[in-house]
């Protein structure tokens, strides 16, 4: 069974403080995405990326950078966490042109 | 204008109705399109592909108009079960790998 997952289901994090979300897929898939998804908003893309140590930056990049180390992995950090930072981020992954999977999400509120 | 666009609903059925959902796509260079499920608090999850000839899944049957730049969603017989909200979705399938999502129909069948 194909597999995207993320590190944590819920995270409360302060204000500045620098935030790391992890994503792992087993499939193999060379092109892994980060969304933020928010009321009314729906799904908006953060940043992506096709190859290992390649990354390309979404619609809303500001506040985030990645990183990709491994083919399996792409991490989204946050350097210094803010409040319009609250939102539900996914993860997904998709082999090339191919529709994508997405891992169960991880919430993140930041006081 | 927004790149995929959907009526956010929600639609509310009786159980055994037939409902449909359409979509509307601004770039006509757009070459993939899906349907994906999502259930409250959890991941997308695809629901299928939809492809130039139109194509069915048991109960679900979707269809492609390239010359109005729209897809649509028909679901027979609904269930309680197929509360959720239907995104959709279109990829350009140009360098970028991107999916471009709308931001939902909200779909309640009630008993």
């Amino acid at each position: 069974d194909v597999k995207v997952t993320q590190s944590s289901r819920y995270l409360v994090k302060r204000t500045g403080e620098k935030v790391f979300l992890e994503c792992v897929q087993d499939m193999d898939h060379e092109n892994m995405f980060w969304y933020r998804q928010d009321p009314g908003l729906g799904l908006r893309l953060i940043y992506f990326s096709y190859d290992v140590k390649m990354k390309e930056k979404g619609d809303i990049p500001e506040g985030y950078s990645v990183s990709r180390e491994k083919k399996e992995r792409f991490s989204l950090i946050l350097e210094s966490a803010s409040t319009n930072q609250t939102s539900m981020y996914l993860c997904a992954s998709s082999a090339q042109g191919s529709f994508q999977f997405f891992g169960p999400g991880t919430r993140l509120t930041v006081l | 204008r927004k790149e995929v666009e959907q009526d956010p609903g929600p639609f509310n059925v009786p159980e055994g109705a037939t409902v449909a959902f359409n979509c509307t796509y601004s770039n006509s260079a757009s070459q993939s399109f899906f349907w994906y499920r999502q259930d409250c608090r959890k991941e997308p999850k695809l629901l299928m592909s939809v492809y130039s000839s139109g194509n069915e899944d048991g109960r679900f049957t979707a269809q492609l108009n390239r010359a109005s730049q729209y897809i649509s969603l028909l679901i027979r017989d609904s269930k309680l079960s197929d509360s959720a909200t239907y995104l959709c979705v279109v990829n350009l399938m140009d360098s970028s790998y991107k999916l471009i999502f709308g931001s939902g129909t909200r779909l309640l069948v009630r008993p």
